[in-house]
């Protein structure tokens, strides 16, 4: 059974700092997303990560994918408040396209 | 405005009622997919549906049915509701999917079920 995990679960950090979030998932997957969720709000695509070494980037967010360890990563740089939500990232595999989602991570930004 | 929709926002009931929310998607989408997201956030695939036919349908009670009357709704019905139904539940489509292509998935506004 595919598992995927985030860590951390929560994260504080303050303007201007730099951190980055993990995703780990347990079996090959073809496609993998972050998403972003705001309080009482729906999903946001962020990126959709297709193959290994796939490195994408938007303002203050980069996400990469290693296939090989099965890990992708959310770096965030120099954040600033409007950058607080809760990350998902969530894999899925060509012929069976449901979202395996991750724990999600909630970051909040302190100013 | 090209998006999902779900109606209602908003559901308060009983124990035991019947309810139903509906999703509809005018991106012309050939795939639906209804998501539970519970108190801690978790979210987990419940169905998915191509072109009106059932291709996922995970370990979910029978009291859930979802019915799709053409490509662009997805409606789901549930049955005698339980105080574990309360969630948040999300309607997504996309296209249908290609090797190798991004296939994302866009979500609806989410409808709130709390049962009393």
């Amino acid at each position: 059974e595919l598992k995927v995990e985030q860590n951390p679960l929560f994260l504080s950090m303050q303007e201007g700092k730099n951190y980055t979030i993990y995703c780990n998932y347990s079996t090959t997957s073809d496609r993998l997303y972050w998403y972003r969720q705001d309080p009482g709000k729906s999903l946001e695509s962020l990126f959709v990560l297709l193959s290994n070494g796939a490195v994408k980037q938007e303002g203050r967010l980069m996400a990469s994918l290693d296939t090989k360890a099965r890990l992708s990563t959310l770096h965030i740089t120099a954040a600033v408040h409007d950058l607080s939500a809760t990350y998902f990232c969530a894999v899925a595999n060509f012929g069976n396209e449901k979202l395996t989602f991750g724990t999600g991570t909630r970051l909040t930004i302190i100013p | 405005d090209t998006a999902v929709s779900q109606t209602p926002k908003y559901l308060v009931t009983q124990m035991g009622n019947d309810k139903s929310i509906k999703c509809e998607q005018n991106l012309g989408h050939d795939t639906m997919y209804w998501y539970k997201q519970d108190s801690k956030k978790f979210l987990k695939i419940m169905f998915s549906y191509n072109n009106k036919e059932l291709i996922i349908n995970e370990t979910v009670p029978n009291r859930f049915s979802p019915k799709s009357p053409d490509k662009a709704h997805l409606n789901l019905h549930i049955n005698s509701l339980e105080l574990g139904d309360s969630a948040v539940y999300f309607c997504a489509s996309s296209q249908e999917a290609e090797r190798e292509k991004v296939n994302e998935q866009f979500f609806g506004p989410g409808t709130r079920l709390t049962v009393l």
